[in-house]
């Protein structure tokens, strides 16, 4: 059972505009979100989170949106930039529950086309 | 300060023979993390520790596999008679006391 899913497997974008990245959940109790992007070959690193206290986090070109009630998330990237094309991958933790493991999805490709 | 770092990068072996992955944490972070990847997937979760302690593991953790963490320091990963089906990518990743996990460059192992 997939509790973390990322339904679009690829995105295209043209340079300078929007991206928008994203996640679904299945598990209510999760409560801190991360967002990736990975390189091929390379671990993936770490650009933005989110607690679910919070509806929006933004951090320089990224922003995260958070929608409980839809077990939603989001991620915009403005302006896109050719070096932001990768894997991105969104991953969810139920720290109330005493546990600090994260779930991943599946990842989305993203393409920014000069 | 340096990141995760994690040894060796490449690993080819045959099946039916144990491998050891070795991940230093970034300094004093107290919990560290095991995952595998393979293509297309995202990383899945294999098992984590807080300083010394294995504090959850995942049923897809076979008998075959064991990981340490002596001294709440470095960490190993050994995959015992390994199979084909053992062959992915294996990220080390570890966090002080916030939330957020730094991973570093991934083990790639590959079972002929």
């Amino acid at each position: 059972d997939q509790q973390v899913k990322q339904n679009s497997p690829s995105l295209s974008v043209q340079e300078g505009r929007i991206s928008i990245l994203n996640c679904d959940y299945t598990n209510s109790m999760f409560d801190y979100f991360l967002w990736y992007k990975k390189y091929p070959a390379e671990g993936p690193t770490f650009l933005i989170s989110i607690s679910s206290i919070k509806d929006k986090n933004e951090d320089g070109r990224f922003t995260v949106f958070l929608n409980k009630s839809a077990k939603h998330l989001s991620l915009h990237i403005v302006p896109s930039q050719p070096g932001d094309s990768a894997v991105y991958f969104c991953a969810a933790s139920d720290r109330g529950s005493g546990t600090y493991k994260y779930i991943f999805g599946t990842g989305t490709r993203l393409k920014v086309l000069a | 300060d340096t990141g995760v770092s994690q040894n060796p990068r490449h690993k080819i072996t045959k099946r039916g023979q144990n491998v050891t992955f070795r991940c230093d944490p970034i300094s004093e972070h107290n919990r560290l993390y095991w995952y595998r990847q393979t293509l297309g997937q995202g990383p899945e979760f294999l098992t984590y520790f807080q300083n010394e302690a294995q504090l959850e593991k995942s049923r897809l953790l076979s008998d075959r596999f064991s990981a340490e963490r002596p001294k709440g320091s470095f960490s190993t990963l050994e995959i015992q008679r390994t199979e084909q089906g053992d062959s992915a990518m294996y990220l080390c990743a570890s966090s002080a006391t916030g939330n957020t996990i730094y991973f570093g460059e991934g083990s790639w192992l590959t079972v002929v």
